[in-house]
């Protein structure tokens, strides 16, 4: 599998302070997207982004959340004010495409954020 | 919209058994595709197969295969000769073959399906 590193991989943060989690593809990547796990309960979409856009996102993204390609290689995702129910793992996922499987969707290890 | 049902919360099987888990779903679309995807406790998720929605022959990888019923919208998971490393979290996922740029590749969860494994 393609390697996708993200940092932190886990942070204890207090309620109301801002938080960015990082991804790092080994290789370039076009398609970028961030899932959320709470503990317990199943991954959720909550954006993806394309060509330093945002193309879509979920209902779960609202203004609080933030993505960015600030160096053209980090991508980054802000949480500008933590709430404890932001208390979850948060993925980065990227989409590679070989000739066996086609476009596949590959995630990284995860960052997993506390927020007390 | 569409979405993804793992009826089993917890499944457990002796080691060297096989195990199937299950999974449905509901779409209005013909073409698609359907993953299975491991989360071990580091909560890694990691990609255990896929199927094209278009292809009627099941998906296998080793020790992993799939029963695709189209018709039925069920896409289960055998795990054969289970191993002690395959106990983890198991999630079925379901993404659009439609093409809308980067959101194509979004995938929807089912909620999991826990695999344990007794020695």
């Amino acid at each position: 599998e393609p390697e996708v590193t993200q940092t932190p991989s886990h942070q204890v943060t207090q309620m109301g302070q801002e938080v960015i989690l990082r991804c790092v593809p080994i290789s370039n990547h076009l398609y970028f997207y961030w899932y959320r796990q709470i503990l317990g309960q199943k991954v959720e979409f909550l954006v993806s982004f394309y060509n330093n856009e945002i193309s879509e996102k979920s209902e779960i993204f609202d203004d609080q959340f933030s993505v960015e390609r600030p160096d053209g290689s980090n991508f980054t995702l802000k949480i500008r004010s933590t709430k404890l129910e932001d208390s979850a793992m948060y993925f980065c996922a990227i989409v590679v495409w070989d000739i066996r499987s086609g476009n596949t969707i590959y995630f990284g290890e995860g960052s997993w954020l506390t927020v007390v | 919209a569409q979405t993804v049902t793992q009826s089993q919360p917890e499944m457990s099987v002796q080691e060297a058994e096989t195990v199937t888990l299950s999974c449905t779903y509901d779409t209005s679309e013909s073409d698609y595709y359907l993953f299975w995807y491991k989360q071990p406790p580091s909560r890694q998720m990691i990609l255990v197969i896929r199927q094209e929605a278009y292809k009627q022959q099941n998906a296998t990888e080793n020790r992993f295969s799939v029963n695709f019923q189209k018709a039925a919208k069920s896409f289960s998971l055998k795990i054969s000769d289970s191993q002690l490393g395959d106990a983890a979290m198991y999630f079925c996922a379901y993404r659009s073959a439609a093409y809308s740029g980067a959101g194509s590749y979004q995938l929807t969860f089912g909620k999991g399906t826990k695999l344990s494994v007794i020695p």
